[in-house]
């Protein structure tokens, strides 16, 4: 089955640095890739979509400069949260449509748990 | 906007039993896709089941079934023989027929018990 990889899967950090996520695609081709944040014992909440060779297009109220998303090729997209701060500490799942077999399947990263310290 | 509600926060059942996971849902749309993803302690995302609106004929995957009813708007999951592993947040998701962004319920912690 298809797979798709998470670096790394978790992460501290002191407040103010950046810190960059990938996600990975091993086995297929991802033109589009979906970046989620979840706190703890709640429900997965989109952020963006990115698109290989394009602009992210970010969901309303996610601040773009704060969290810059590049998916720089077919099998890789990366997640930057800039200047961070503890209230930026999640957990963040990115997932990839397998876009040559059927569009309504979504494979998700295992996830990469980020605390802010 | 179409949203997803799921109405049952916790769930508990004994091993071996039968439980019932309630989702609805709101959209405008004719074409689209429904599915139960499981999340395990482990937080991974796991697909359950997937539902075309478009088939009348409900899913079924092994012990996992769903009782889907479009005019109600309506995506229930039924787990049969509950196993321990099956422990989990149960999350229903919805997709239009035109896009590939999901849209997630809020979730329901199943506890599986002996």
């Amino acid at each position: 089955g298809a797979v798709v990889s998470q670096h790394p899967s978790w992460v501290i950090c002191k407040s103010g640095t950046s810190v960059k996520i990938e996600c990975r695609s091993l086995d297929f081709q991802a033109t589009t890739m979906f970046w989620y944040r979840q706190f703890p014992k709640q429900s997965l909440m989109l952020m963006a979509t990115s698109n290989e060779g394009s602009k992210a297009t970010y969901e309303q109220g996610v601040e773009k400069d704060k969290f810059l998303i590049n998916h720089a090729s077919l099998t890789l997209s990366t997640l930057t949260v800039t200047s961070a701060h503890p209230e930026d500490s999640s957990f963040y799942i990115c997932s990839a449509p397998w876009t040559s077999r059927r569009l309504d399947t979504q494979y998700f990263g295992p996830g990469t748990r980020l605390t802010v310290l | 906007a179409q949203t997803v509600t799921q109405s049952q926060p916790e769930m508990s059942v004994q091993e071996a039993e039968t439980v019932t996971l309630s989702c609805t849902y709101d959209t405008s749309e004719n074409n689209y896709y429904l599915f139960w993803y499981k999340q395990p302690p482990s937080r991974q995302m796991i697909l359950v089941i997937r539902q075309e609106a478009y088939k009348q004929q409900n899913a079924t995957e092994n012990r996992f079934s769903v009782n889907f009813q479009k005019a109600a708007k309506s995506f229930s999951l039924k787990i049969s023989d509950s196993q321990l592993g099956d422990t989990a947040m149960y999350f229903c998701a919805y997709l239009t027929g035109t896009a590939s962004k999901l849209t997630f319920g809020t979730g329901t912690r199943l506890q599986v018990t002996l």
